[in-house]
Protein backbone atom coordinates (compact mmCIF):
# COMPACT_ATOMS: atom_id res chain seq x y z
CA UNK A 1 0.00 0.00 0.00
CA UNK A 2 1.75 2.83 -1.19
CA UNK A 3 -0.60 5.74 0.05
CA UNK A 4 0.39 9.26 -1.88
CA UNK A 5 2.96 9.12 -4.62
CA UNK A 6 4.22 11.97 -6.38
CA UNK A 7 6.14 12.63 -9.16
CA UNK A 8 9.15 13.92 -9.25
CA UNK A 9 10.79 14.63 -6.15
CA UNK A 10 13.29 17.43 -7.40
CA UNK A 11 12.81 19.23 -10.33
CA UNK A 12 14.84 22.30 -11.73
CA UNK A 13 12.84 24.35 -14.27
CA UNK A 14 14.06 27.49 -16.31
CA UNK A 15 12.07 30.03 -16.96
CA UNK A 16 9.09 29.79 -19.15
CA UNK A 17 9.45 26.01 -19.38
CA UNK A 18 6.74 23.93 -18.56
CA UNK A 19 6.01 20.93 -16.71
CA UNK A 20 3.30 18.23 -14.77
CA UNK A 21 3.99 17.02 -11.16
CA UNK A 22 2.04 13.60 -11.18
CA UNK A 23 0.10 12.92 -7.40
CA UNK A 24 -1.38 9.33 -7.40
CA UNK A 25 -3.14 7.50 -4.57
CA UNK A 26 -3.90 3.99 -4.37
CA UNK A 27 -7.01 4.22 -1.17
CA UNK A 28 -9.78 4.71 -3.38
CA UNK A 29 -10.06 8.54 -2.05
CA UNK A 30 -12.47 10.79 -3.35
CA UNK A 31 -10.50 14.50 -2.35
CA UNK A 32 -7.34 15.34 -3.61
CA UNK A 33 -5.81 18.49 -2.91
CA UNK A 34 -2.53 20.63 -4.36
CA UNK A 35 -0.35 22.64 -1.97
CA UNK A 36 2.53 24.96 -2.00
CA UNK A 37 4.85 25.49 1.15
CA UNK A 38 6.64 28.37 1.40
CA UNK A 39 9.03 29.31 4.70
CA UNK A 40 6.91 31.04 6.98
CA UNK A 41 3.88 30.51 5.34
CA UNK A 42 2.77 27.06 5.99
CA UNK A 43 1.03 25.44 3.25
CA UNK A 44 -1.59 27.05 1.02
CA UNK A 45 -4.11 25.20 -1.08
CA UNK A 46 -3.65 25.85 -4.88
CA UNK A 47 -6.49 23.50 -6.47
CA UNK A 48 -8.51 20.73 -5.34
CA UNK A 49 -10.93 17.91 -6.80
CA UNK A 50 -13.60 16.67 -5.14
CA UNK A 51 -14.13 13.53 -7.54
CA UNK A 52 -13.30 12.23 -11.04
CA UNK A 53 -13.46 14.99 -13.31
CA UNK A 54 -14.19 18.00 -11.11
CA UNK A 55 -11.74 20.43 -9.86
CA UNK A 56 -11.60 23.78 -8.34
CA UNK A 57 -9.54 26.67 -7.07
CA UNK A 58 -7.98 27.00 -4.09
CA UNK A 59 -6.22 30.05 -2.50
CA UNK A 60 -3.34 30.32 -4.73
CA UNK A 61 -4.39 29.03 -8.23
CA UNK A 62 -3.05 31.70 -10.44
CA UNK A 63 -0.47 30.32 -12.85
CA UNK A 64 -1.19 26.75 -12.60
CA UNK A 65 -3.79 24.12 -13.98
CA UNK A 66 -4.76 20.80 -12.85
CA UNK A 67 -6.90 17.27 -13.94
CA UNK A 68 -8.54 14.43 -12.57
CA UNK A 69 -9.21 12.66 -15.28
CA UNK A 70 -8.83 9.12 -13.01
CA UNK A 71 -9.95 8.89 -9.37
CA UNK A 72 -6.41 7.96 -8.22
CA UNK A 73 -4.79 10.98 -10.09
CA UNK A 74 -4.60 14.22 -9.42
CA UNK A 75 -1.62 16.26 -12.07
CA UNK A 76 -0.35 19.72 -11.62
CA UNK A 77 0.49 22.01 -14.29
CA UNK A 78 2.77 24.94 -14.53
CA UNK A 79 2.64 26.24 -18.46
CA UNK A 80 5.04 28.87 -18.24
CA UNK A 81 7.74 28.21 -14.71
CA UNK A 82 7.79 31.88 -13.12
CA UNK A 83 10.75 32.30 -10.37
CA UNK A 84 7.70 32.60 -7.91
CA UNK A 85 7.13 29.42 -8.23
CA UNK A 86 9.94 27.85 -6.63
CA UNK A 87 8.51 25.74 -3.70
CA UNK A 88 7.53 22.63 -2.42
CA UNK A 89 4.26 21.09 -4.01
CA UNK A 90 2.54 18.68 -1.74
CA UNK A 91 -0.06 16.66 -2.73
CA UNK A 92 -2.94 14.84 -0.34
CA UNK A 93 -6.01 12.89 -0.64
CA UNK A 94 -8.68 11.68 2.13
CA UNK A 95 -11.90 9.30 1.35
CA UNK A 96 -14.47 12.60 2.39
CA UNK A 97 -13.97 15.96 3.43
CA UNK A 98 -10.75 16.87 5.59
CA UNK A 99 -12.16 17.28 8.69
CA UNK A 100 -14.09 14.15 8.63
CA UNK A 101 -11.29 11.78 7.68
CA UNK A 102 -7.55 11.95 8.17
CA UNK A 103 -5.65 13.62 4.89
CA UNK A 104 -2.42 11.85 3.60
CA UNK A 105 0.28 13.52 2.06
CA UNK A 106 2.63 12.75 -0.34
CA UNK A 107 6.31 13.57 0.44
CA UNK A 108 6.17 16.68 -1.52
CA UNK A 109 8.50 18.03 -4.71
CA UNK A 110 10.68 20.60 -4.47
CA UNK A 111 10.74 22.85 -7.29
CA UNK A 112 13.14 25.52 -8.12
CA UNK A 113 12.37 27.80 -11.47
CA UNK A 114 15.71 29.75 -12.32
CA UNK B 1 -11.22 34.28 5.50
CA UNK B 2 -10.13 32.66 8.18
CA UNK B 3 -6.57 33.13 9.66
CA UNK B 4 -4.34 30.74 11.55
CA UNK B 5 -1.23 32.14 13.77
CA UNK B 6 1.66 30.56 15.37
CA UNK B 7 3.63 33.27 16.81
CA UNK B 8 6.78 30.72 17.91
CA UNK B 9 9.04 30.19 15.21
CA UNK B 10 11.10 27.77 17.00
CA UNK B 11 10.80 26.24 20.41
CA UNK B 12 13.58 23.81 22.20
CA UNK B 13 13.06 21.43 24.91
CA UNK B 14 15.04 18.98 26.68
CA UNK B 15 14.51 15.25 26.36
CA UNK B 16 11.51 14.08 28.69
CA UNK B 17 10.54 17.36 29.76
CA UNK B 18 7.11 19.13 28.02
CA UNK B 19 6.58 21.85 25.60
CA UNK B 20 4.05 23.99 24.61
CA UNK B 21 3.36 25.40 21.10
CA UNK B 22 0.53 27.81 20.38
CA UNK B 23 -2.26 28.59 18.05
CA UNK B 24 -4.72 30.76 17.33
CA UNK B 25 -6.94 31.06 14.74
CA UNK B 26 -9.58 33.91 13.81
CA UNK B 27 -13.22 32.97 12.02
CA UNK B 28 -16.72 33.34 12.17
CA UNK B 29 -18.05 30.13 12.18
CA UNK B 30 -18.82 27.34 15.17
CA UNK B 31 -18.58 23.89 13.17
CA UNK B 32 -15.08 23.73 12.18
CA UNK B 33 -12.08 21.35 12.88
CA UNK B 34 -8.49 21.87 14.01
CA UNK B 35 -5.05 19.90 13.22
CA UNK B 36 -1.70 19.37 14.39
CA UNK B 37 0.83 18.51 11.90
CA UNK B 38 3.96 17.42 12.21
CA UNK B 39 6.47 17.39 9.50
CA UNK B 40 9.86 15.55 10.16
CA UNK B 41 13.02 16.25 7.81
CA UNK B 42 11.24 14.07 5.68
CA UNK B 43 9.24 16.48 4.75
CA UNK B 44 6.24 13.50 5.21
CA UNK B 45 3.23 15.36 6.87
CA UNK B 46 2.20 13.48 9.47
CA UNK B 47 -1.10 14.10 11.34
CA UNK B 48 -1.06 14.58 15.21
CA UNK B 49 -4.15 15.04 16.96
CA UNK B 50 -7.41 16.42 15.38
CA UNK B 51 -10.15 18.30 17.72
CA UNK B 52 -13.82 18.95 16.27
CA UNK B 53 -15.18 22.87 17.99
CA UNK B 54 -18.18 20.89 18.75
CA UNK B 55 -16.42 18.89 21.38
CA UNK B 56 -15.55 20.67 24.63
CA UNK B 57 -13.34 17.65 25.90
CA UNK B 58 -9.78 18.20 24.82
CA UNK B 59 -8.29 15.67 22.05
CA UNK B 60 -5.45 13.34 23.79
CA UNK B 61 -3.21 10.94 21.77
CA UNK B 62 -0.58 9.27 23.89
CA UNK B 63 2.07 12.08 25.02
CA UNK B 64 -0.20 14.84 22.43
CA UNK B 65 -2.66 16.67 24.02
CA UNK B 66 -4.60 19.83 23.02
CA UNK B 67 -6.02 22.85 25.33
CA UNK B 68 -8.80 23.95 22.89
CA UNK B 69 -10.37 27.51 23.82
CA UNK B 70 -12.95 28.10 21.95
CA UNK B 71 -13.96 31.61 23.21
CA UNK B 72 -10.58 32.75 22.98
CA UNK B 73 -9.83 31.15 19.43
CA UNK B 74 -6.94 29.46 20.75
CA UNK B 75 -5.77 26.04 20.06
CA UNK B 76 -2.33 24.84 21.83
CA UNK B 77 -0.22 21.78 21.25
CA UNK B 78 1.47 20.09 24.41
CA UNK B 79 4.02 17.89 23.94
CA UNK B 80 5.00 15.38 27.36
CA UNK B 81 8.02 13.39 27.67
CA UNK B 82 9.36 14.77 24.60
CA UNK B 83 11.52 12.41 22.24
CA UNK B 84 14.45 13.11 19.96
CA UNK B 85 12.00 11.52 17.26
CA UNK B 86 9.23 14.51 18.65
CA UNK B 87 11.93 17.43 16.87
CA UNK B 88 9.72 18.68 13.87
CA UNK B 89 8.19 21.43 12.20
CA UNK B 90 4.64 21.73 13.60
CA UNK B 91 2.02 22.70 11.53
CA UNK B 92 -1.61 24.49 13.21
CA UNK B 93 -4.36 24.13 10.67
CA UNK B 94 -8.24 24.81 10.37
CA UNK B 95 -10.42 23.30 8.52
CA UNK B 96 -14.29 25.06 8.23
CA UNK B 97 -16.89 21.41 8.55
CA UNK B 98 -18.92 22.86 5.34
CA UNK B 99 -15.49 23.11 3.44
CA UNK B 100 -12.40 21.79 1.51
CA UNK B 101 -9.76 23.84 2.20
CA UNK B 102 -7.57 23.29 4.88
CA UNK B 103 -6.10 26.02 6.50
CA UNK B 104 -2.03 26.26 7.55
CA UNK B 105 -0.66 28.49 10.51
CA UNK B 106 3.42 29.00 9.48
CA UNK B 107 5.07 26.51 11.47
CA UNK B 108 6.37 26.29 14.68
CA UNK B 109 10.21 24.35 14.26
CA UNK B 110 10.58 22.26 18.32
CA UNK B 111 13.95 20.88 18.82
CA UNK B 112 14.81 18.49 21.35
CA UNK B 113 18.11 18.25 23.08
CA UNK B 114 19.50 15.35 24.44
Amino acid sequence: NAGVTQTPKFRVLKTGQSMTLLCAQDMNHEYMYWYRQDPGMGLRLIHYSVGEGTTAKGEVPDGYNVSRLKKQNFLLGLESAAPSQTSVYFCASSYSKVGSAEAFFGQGTRLTVV
Amino acid sequence: AQTVTQSQPEMSVQEAETVTLSCTYDTSESDYYLFWYKQPPSRQMILVIRQEAYKQQNATENRFSVNFQKAAKSFSLKISDSQLGDAAMYFCAYLHAAGNKLTFGGGTRVLVKP
